[in-house]
């Protein structure tokens, strides 16, 4: 039940736009998204719970698609900071407790 | 700065030797969380405890184990230890165990096994 990333890697000019998907197989009930930087912890960007939500933060958004069961996250006009591995993590729809399951990752590159 | 603390920062010790990693949850949160991050794989989940109980299990190893304590910090001991258990080990915390929390992760020990 781990989601799917896509693409794996991406290299970007800054101000350019990219999109990071993340799809599952499972009905969920929210997703999570997290950039890391190299050696670093993951830090927590936006969560989206419900179909159709939609986010932003900072040129950061992401949106949730509850029945293609898949979230995009957009970054606008990138910026050298943004440059990271690129993490959702996918809670399904059921009973219990189910824990955050994360994707591969998307490892994003802005160059100048 | 997450306000989760991780100790030690490095950790290198010999295979079959046993190893603690503790965790600092963020002030408030009762919910802390462990994952394995090996070389450019993602964070695999590992186990979750909240206030003191274990909430949720990963595929966690056998010879892995944790447990969160009254003050609510908690530990994760690695035994047997074996040249694939090199990894990064983060704790996260939230301040709920339910779902649609988010997570804030602590720096991380990473563990070299020799």
């Amino acid at each position: 039940q781990q989601p799917v990333q896509s693409p794996q890697a991406v290299i970007l000019r800054e101000g350019e736009d990219a999109v990071i998907n993340c799809s599952s197989s499972k009905a969920l009930y929210s997703v999570h998204w997290y950039r890391q930087k190299h050696g670093e912890a993951p830090v927590f960007l936006m969560i989206l719970l419900k179909g159709g939500e939609q986010k932003g933060h900072d040129k950061i958004s992401a949106s949730f698609n509850e029945k293609k069961q898949q979230s995009s996250l957009y970054l606008t006009a990138s910026q050298l900071s943004y440059s990271g591995t690129y993490f959702c993590g996918t809670e399904i729809v059921g009973s219990g407790n189910t824990p955050l399951v994360f994707g591969k990752g998307t490892r994003l590159s802005v160059i100048a | 700065d997450s306000g989760v603390t991780q100790t030690p920062k490095h950790l290198i010790t010999a295979t079959g030797q046993r190893v603690t990693l503790r965790c600092s949850p963020r002030s408030g949160d009762l919910s802390v969380y462990w994952y394995q991050q090996s070389l450019d794989q993602g964070l695999q989940f590992l186990i979750q405890y909240y206030n003191g109980e274990e909430r949720a299990k990963g595929n966690i190893l056998e010879r892995f184990s944790a447990q969160q304590f009254p003050d609510l910090h908690s530990e994760l001991n690695l035994s047997s230890l074996e040249l694939g258990d090199s990894a990064l080990y983060f704790c996260a915390s939230s301040a709920s165990g339910g779902r649609g929390h988010e997570q804030y992760f602590g720096p991380g020990t990473r563990l070299t096994v020799t």
